[in-house]
């Protein structure tokens, strides 16, 4: 099965600094790559996904890259924000014939210091 | 509304005991699921239905047994609650027939603590 491994535990950044999640996947059939935010006492929300035919996506302050020949993507934020402060998690999917499932990484506890 | 409501948000319990937890999404979605996060915050699946049919079981305890009543609604009941059971079960839905490239939708969460 697929095994998500994502990089650093926890993260502290200063406000207005930029601060860079890294993840690598060991199946090279996944093709779907999305990041999500949880924040306290909440469900992850999706932020932002990257499929496998595209090697990067930019959403105002938040990016994704994909390599795919080395297997990995990072989660990229800039100029980050108190409300930055959540658990951020990696996520990669195999496609399975409509039984496609998301394999999640550790999490990443981010920490903007104002 | 809430999108995906899943009560109750606290559960505390005793070893042994059975429990329940229900979730309700309003947004039309086809397939629900259960996720297990344990203390060191690592989210897993646990089970997916579609339209009422289950579709991924992951190697859960026979004491774990989701129902789905209506695609609108995903249940979950634990038998003989361990000590090991104790997560936040989260429930969440997607658009499509689990298909990749479809944004899940989380609830907050039910905090269950077994004694």
């Amino acid at each position: 099965g697929e095994n998500v491994e994502q990089h650093p535990s926890t993260l502290s950044v200063q406000e207005g600094d930029s601060a860079v999640i890294k993840c690598t996947y060991s199946d090279s059939a996944s093709n779907y790559f999305p990041w999500y935010k949880q924040e306290l006492g909440k469900g992850p929300q999706l932020i932002i996904d990257i499929r496998s035919n595209v090697g990067e996506k930019k959403d105002q302050r938040i990016a994704v890259t994909l390599n795919k020949t080395a297997k990995h993507f990072s989660l990229h934020i800039t100029e980050t924000q108190p409300e930055d402060s959540a658990v951020y998690f990696c996520a990669a999917s195999i496609p399975n014939f409509g039984n496609e499932k998301l394999t999640f990484g550790t999490g990443t506890r981010l920490t903007i210091i104002p | 509304d809430t999108a995906v409501s899943q009560t109750p948000k606290y559960l505390v319990t005793q070893m042994g005991n059975d429990k329940s937890i229900k979730c309700e999404q309003n947004l039309g979605h086809d397939t629900m699921y259960w996720y297990k996060q344990d203390s060191k915050k690592f989210l897993k699946i646990m089970f997916s239905y579609n339209n009422k049919e289950l579709i991924i079981n992951e190697t859960v305890p026979n004491r774990f047994s989701p129902k789905s009543p209506d695609k609108a609604h995903l249940n979950l009941h634990i038998n003989s609650l361990e000590l090991g059971d104790s997560a936040v079960y989260f429930c969440a839905s997607s658009q499509g027939a689990g298909e990749i490239n479809e944004k899940l939708f989380f609830g907050s969460g039910t905090q269950l603590s077994v004694l």
